[in-house]
C-alpha cells in the first residue's frame, strides 16, 4: 500500500517569502511517481511538478523546485519569492507502477498574505 | 489541453434522493476516477475506470455506484444520498500510454445533502 504523508496543514507567508512544503511517502515498490498538484479555490487541481523513482535530479522551473531524496523518501516543494496567487492547497501525491490510482496526502493550505 | 468537465459545479439535494454526477473527458484517456475530498483527508478514490463498462472499487466504494458506458464519460452515483456524503467530488482521466498516467482533474462538484 502507498501512503503520503503532508505534516503540514496550513503555512502562511508575506508575499516574495519562500515556502518549503513537506512530502514523505511509503511505498514497496521500487518504480513509482511521485506528484505535486495544486488547488487554488475555484477548486480544480492543477499539475505540477512530477519525479520517478529513477531520477533523483532536483530542478528548478521557473518559481518551482523540488528536492527529490529516496534515502528520507522526501519529495519536498518549494515555491520561490511567493506571490498572492499562490494562496492554494497544495496536495503530494505517490503512483506506484502497478497502480492506475494516486495515493494523496491530506494537502497543506498555503496564504500568501501581501 | 485536456479537458475535464464536471456536469455541476454545486448541487443540494435531501437525504434519500438518488444523485448523478457526470464526467466527460475529451482526450480520448482510458482511466478515468471519481475522488472525494474532505478538509483534512486529502482526496479519497472511490472508484476508478480502465475501460468502458469496467469498473473497480477504489477505497471507499461504500454508499456509491458507477457507470462507463461511453469512453468519455464516467458517471458517480449516489443510490441514496446521507448527509455524510457531503463533500467535494472531483473526477479524474489519465492515459494509460504514458509511464506517467499523470491525472487531469475536473473542476469538482460541490455536493450538500440535507
Amino acid at each position: 500500500a502507498q501512503k503520503v504523508t503532508q505534516a503540514q496543514t496550513e503555512i502562511s507567508v508575506v508575499e516574495k517569502e519562500d515556502v518549503t512544503l513537506d512530502c514523505v511517502y511509503e511505498t514497496r515498490d521500487t518504480t513509482y511517481y511521485l506528484f505535486w498538484y495544486k488547488q487554488p479555490p475555484s477548486g480544480e487541481l492543477v499539475f505540477l511538478i512530477r519525479r520517478n523513482s529513477f531520477d533523483e535530479q532536483n530542478e528548478i522551473s521557473g518559481r518551482y523546485s523540488w528536492n527529490f531524496q529516496k534515502s528520507t523518501s522526501s519529495f519536498n516543494f518549494t515555491i520561490t519569492a511567493s506571490q498572492v496567487v499562490d494562496s492554494a492547497v497544495y496536495f503530494c501525491a505517490l503512483r506506484g507502477s502497478n497502480d492506475y490510482k494516486l495515493s494523496f496526502g491530506a494537502g497543506t493550505t498555503v496564504t500568501v498574505r501581501a | 489541453d485536456v479537458k475535464v468537465t464536471q456536469s455541476s459545479r454545486y448541487l443540494v439535494k435531501r437525504t434519500g434522493e438518488k444523485v448523478f454526477l457526470e464526467c466527460v473527458q475529451d482526450m480520448d484517456h482510458e482511466n478515468m476516477f471519481w475522488y472525494r475530498q474532505d478538509p483534512g483527508l486529502g482526496l479519497r478514490l472511490i472508484y476508478f475506470s480502465y475501460d468502458v463498462k469496467m469498473k473497480e472499487k477504489g477505497d471507499i466504494p461504500e454508499g456509491y455506484s458507477v457507470s462507463r458506458e461511453k469512453k468519455e464519460r464516467f458517471s458517480l452515483i449516489l443510490e441514496s444520498a446521507s448527509t455524510n456524503q457531503t463533500s467535494m467530488y472531483l473526477c479524474a482521466s489519465s492515459f494509460v500510454g504514458s509511464p506517467w498516467m499523470s491525472q487531469y482533474f475536473g473542476p469538482g462538484t460541490r455536493l450538500l445533502v440535507l
